[in-house]
């Protein structure tokens, strides 16, 4: 398994709030991402980096936020969350390997549930 | 619109007998990778095959890409209860640096 860690695992919230989804990995990869995915789905792209300061928005289109403050730090803000953001939130990082599309390392994700 | 379809979308086989998953994709690849999802739990890369190779070997697994039909399939031999789980394949693009997904195809090993 790779050094990617996402907190929380489990977070159940009402609607309104303001949550954040924290994302750090251990390897120095310049390339990190945010998945979202239902239960038995395909994998959605919301956001990604290519280094610090650098953030792009995906392929879904999300409510949500992110920073890229440090290189081993990505996290994911809903500044309100909804009952619709249900889902399984998947950060991902890659190695910095020009032309090659290296495999993308996974955390164990965040099971998000809005009441 | 997805880049990659897996087919079946769900296989039930025996310890022992062999699972063969297939994927389609619609544009140009870089390379095609295989990732394994156990429930609840976040994706594992298994193997990655460039678009110029057109089979690959790793352990009990077997790749084969074929760029004229754009399609790829992945063979597990005498599999193991332990391999049940969801097996996505992924694309990376010519452009860019998007990895994209299909919807998987949910494995069960009756043991």
């Amino acid at each position: 398994e790779a050094d990617i860690y996402q907190t929380p695992r489990y977070l159940v919230i009402g609607t309104g709030k303001k949550i954040t989804l924290e994302c750090s990995q251990t390897m120095g990869h310049d390339k990190m991402y945010w998945y979202q995915q239902d239960p038995g789905m395909e994998l959605h792209l919301i956001h990604y980096s290519y280094g610090v300061n650098s953030t792009e928005k995906g392929d879904l289109s999300s409510e949500s936020t992110v920073s890229r403050i440090r290189t081993e730090h990505f996290p994911l803000t809903l500044e309100s969350a909804r009952p619709s953001h249900t889902s399984q939130y998947l950060c991902a990082s890659s190695e910095p390997r020009e032309g090659l599309r290296s495999p993308l390392h996974f955390g164990n994700g965040t099971r998000l549930t809005v009441t | 619109s997805q880049q990659g379809e897996e087919d079946p979308q769900a296989l039930s086989i025996q310890e022992g007998e062999n699972a063969t998953m297939n994927c389609s994709y619609k544009t140009s690849i870089n390379n095609l990778q295989w990732y394994r999802q156990n429930s609840g739990r976040g994706l594992v890369h298994l193997i990655l095959i460039r678009s110029n190779e057109r089979e690959k070997h790793s352990g009990r697994l077997r790749v084969t890409l074929d760029t004229s039909k754009k399609s790829s399939s992945l063979l597990i031999t005498a599999s193991r209860a332990a391999d049940t789980a969801s097996y996505f394949c992924a694309t990376a693009g010519t452009g860019g640096f998007k990895t994209i997904f299909g919807a998987g195809t949910r494995l069960f090993v009756k043991a």
